[in-house]
């Protein structure tokens, strides 16, 4: 759905340890579903992404969760470093027309 | 790869006057650009969707008389502002795919500001 109001959740976590991003989508129709990184200022990041067959996928220290029941995505990043800090959006497609959540804000403390 | 470029990165104009963003995928062609614009701690909104050569699609509520964009070539999209007031003061991306069914790649965004 589109995104709300002012305050984004939040995610604080220690460096070093794991996190885990969660996001409900709306429609259970859409087939494609992706993960981007916003920093300040910045263009959002491509992190991984995962089509409606599959549950689970893995990158480089990334995971994405996929459970079409309940409709929910997420995101685990492993051993979670300072350069992780950022806003982290899911979005849902098809592929041409993504529609974003409302983002999650992610600080690593040292 | 997948690098997308936008210039300028931010811009300052006085209201009414007309503003032009590019759009340029680097390293593909891009049969498909889509525009957004962003708030402050809000999530990116689908302004419109380009393919080039032909007209864009615009979202709903999106003014296409306001919001000019011309996709001319497979690697440059251009989304021009016209007539720009202060309630156009946003995070303008834009994003590239070269094809239907494949990732979208963000630009660095431009900042407008309209005074």
């Amino acid at each position: 759905g589109e995104s709300v109001g002012l305050h984004l959740p939040t995610l604080s976590v220690q460096e070093g340890d794991n996190s885990i991003i969660n996001c409900a989508y709306s429609n259970s129709a859409s087939d494609y579903f992706i993960w981007y990184k916003q920093e300040s200022g910045k263009g959002p990041q491509f992190i991984i992404d995962i089509r409606s067959n599959m549950d689970k996928r893995q990158g480089q220290r990334v995971t994405v969760l996929l459970n079409k029941t309940v409709k929910h995505l997420s995101l685990q990043i492993a051993a979670t470093q300072p350069g992780d800090s950022a806003v982290y959006f899911c979005a849902e497609g098809p592929y041409g027309k993504l529609t974003f959540g409302q983002g999650t804000i992610l600080t690593v403390h040292p | 790869g997948a690098v997308v470029s936008q210039h300028p990165s931010w811009v300052i104009c006085k209201s009414g006057t007309s503003v032009k963003i590019e759009c340029r995928s680097l390293d593909f062609q891009a049969t498909t650009m889509f525009w957004y614009r962003q708030f402050p701690k809000q999530s990116l909104m689908l302004m419109a969707t380009s393919n080039e050569g032909s007209k864009a699609t615009y979202e709903q509520g999106v003014e296409k008389d306001k919001f000019l964009i011309n996709h001319a070539s497979l690697t440059l999209s251009t989304l021009t502002v016209t007539s720009a007031h202060p309630e156009d003061s946003s995070f303008y991306i834009c994003s590239a795919s070269d094809g239907p069914r494949d990732t979208q790649y963000f630009g660095p965004g431009t900042r407008l500001t309209v005074l």
